[in-house]
């Protein structure tokens, strides 16, 4: 596809559960950004991907977070042990060699 | 850190004019974005200021002064369309790292 895309669009879990977050970037881009977004609050940075290196894990709020980015291409974010303080809509965004970061439409977890 | 304020919400009637203001506190940066965010949909790329002054794009404008930790956003001839959440984010590395502020809700009415 021509944009960004995630799956799944919502996830209803209960607390406790584990849940994974799946991220398309755009084809071609080399760096990968995961955002969280909790209600009336701005993008909070969670974990960044450029190309092979090293990711940057320093946003990640917990060690129950982690991601994952596979041949350099699709990225999974996995969230252990799921708190209800982890409801928000976690955005992907991805960027070549400009410097605009493009979007995806984001996945809103619910944990109930 | 960077802290990094705008006002919560903003009115303005279709047809005038609206500034968007933010502030930062940082000791460097790369770059300032502006993204535009409606409800329940991704951000979207309005403007990207690295030198300081004015970068005109239609009826958006955005402004950058480095030395008084300040940028704008200019929203000019407001459209009904245009009622959504105003996004100023730093560029905090050379990798694209963005720290964003909490946004400022523009609301266009008739």
């Amino acid at each position: 596809g021509a944009g960004v895309s995630q799956s799944p669009s919502n996830k209803v879990t209960e607390k406790g559960k584990d849940v994974e977050l799946r991220c398309d970037p755009i084809s071609g881009h080399t760096a990968l950004y995961w955002y969280r977004q909790s209600l009336g609050q701005g993008l909070e940075f969670l974990i960044y991907f450029q190309g092979n290196s090293a990711p940057d894990k320093s946003g990640l709020p917990s060690d129950r977070f982690s991601a994952e980015r596979t041949g350099g291409s699709v990225s999974t974010l996995t969230i252990q042990r799921t708190q209800q303080e982890d409801s928000a809509v976690y955005l992907c965004a991805s960027r070549g060699t400009g410097n605009e970061q493009f979007f995806g439409p984001g996945t809103r977890l619910t944990v109930l | 850190g960077q802290n990094i304020d705008q006002p919560t919400e903003m009115t303005a009637t279709e047809g005038a004019i609206v500034q968007i203001n933010c502030t930062y506190q940082t000791s460097g940066f790369n770059g300032l974005f502006w993204y535009q965010q409606h409800a329940g949909e991704a951000p979207t790329f309005l403007s990207y200021n690295v030198l300081d002054g004015l970068e005109e794009k239609g009826r958006f404008s955005s402004f950058l002064s480095r030395s008084k930790g300040y940028s704008y956003l200019l929203l000019k001839e407001l459209q009904m369309k245009d009622s959504a959440s105003y996004l100023c984010a730093l560029r905090t590395d050379s990798w694209g790292k963005l720290q964003f502020g909490a946004g400022t809700q523009v609301v266009v009415t008739p």
